[in-house]
């Protein structure tokens, strides 16, 4: 049962648009959300996060926000830029472990 | 480097055979996690390790998969009589606690091939 869904597998943007990643979750007792990105043969590095308590972290083109209500996230990346595309993974922790979404493939063409 | 370290980077064994994968975690990291990425598919938790904690194994497909960690530092995920299903990118990851808001550093991934 995936407690963490990305439900797009792809998404593909201009340069200089924004990029709207989408995850869902199911358990409302998760406390902390991490993106991570991914880039082919390299292990994943982190993003961006947000606290349960809060509802946006920005930081730089990278805007985390959580709707907990909804149990939804979302990573906006504005402008993007050919060099954010990437496979990207929203990640939940439950407890002491990260639990994380099968992935989104971002490509940003020119 | 002062990143996480996987060895080896690729291994391709026949089918039934034994094989180790070695995690060197970042120095003075606690916790330590492995995860595995099948083709087109997310990453799937595997165990966790915290400290002197008995480790997380909900996540061990099955009983052919283990994994121990000496010393609170280095860490061996082995997998026994290996199975073409068994292919896939697995990743260490550490953190320096895993109860807070710390993020997990990955190392680069061993990439298994089961023929």
């Amino acid at each position: 049962d995936q407690q963490v869904k990305q439900n797009s597998p792809s998404l593909s943007v201009q340069e200089g648009r924004i990029s709207i990643l989408n995850c869902d979750y199911t358990n409302s007792m998760f406390d902390y959300f991490l993106w991570y990105k991914k880039y082919p043969a390299e292990g994943p590095t982190f993003l961006i996060s947000i606290s349960s308590i809060k509802d946006k972290n920005e930081d730089g083109r990278f805007t985390v926000f959580l709707n907990k209500s909804a149990k939804h996230l979302s990573l906006h990346i504005v402008p993007s830029q050919p060099g954010d595309s990437a496979v990207y993974f929203c990640a939940a922790r439950d407890t002491d472990k990260l639990i994380f979404g099968t992935g989104t493939r971002l490509q940003v063409f020119p | 480097g002062a990143g996480v370290s996987q060895s080896p980077s690729n291994k391709v064994t026949e089918k039934g055979k034994d094989v180790e994968l070695r995690c060197d975690p970042i120095s003075g990291h606690t916790a330590l996690y492995w995860y595995r990425q099948s083709l087109g598919q997310g990453l799937e938790f595997l165990i966790y390790f915290q400290g002197n904690s008995a480790p997380d194994k909900s996540g061990l497909p099955s009983d052919r998969f283990s994994a121990e960690r000496t010393g609170g530092s280095v860490s061996t995920l082995t997998i026994q009589r290996t199975q073409q299903e068994d292919s896939a990118v697995y990743l260490c990851a550490s953190s320096s606690q895993g109860r807070s808001d710390t993020e997990a550093f990955f190392g680069q991934g061993t990439r298994l091939t089961v023929v």
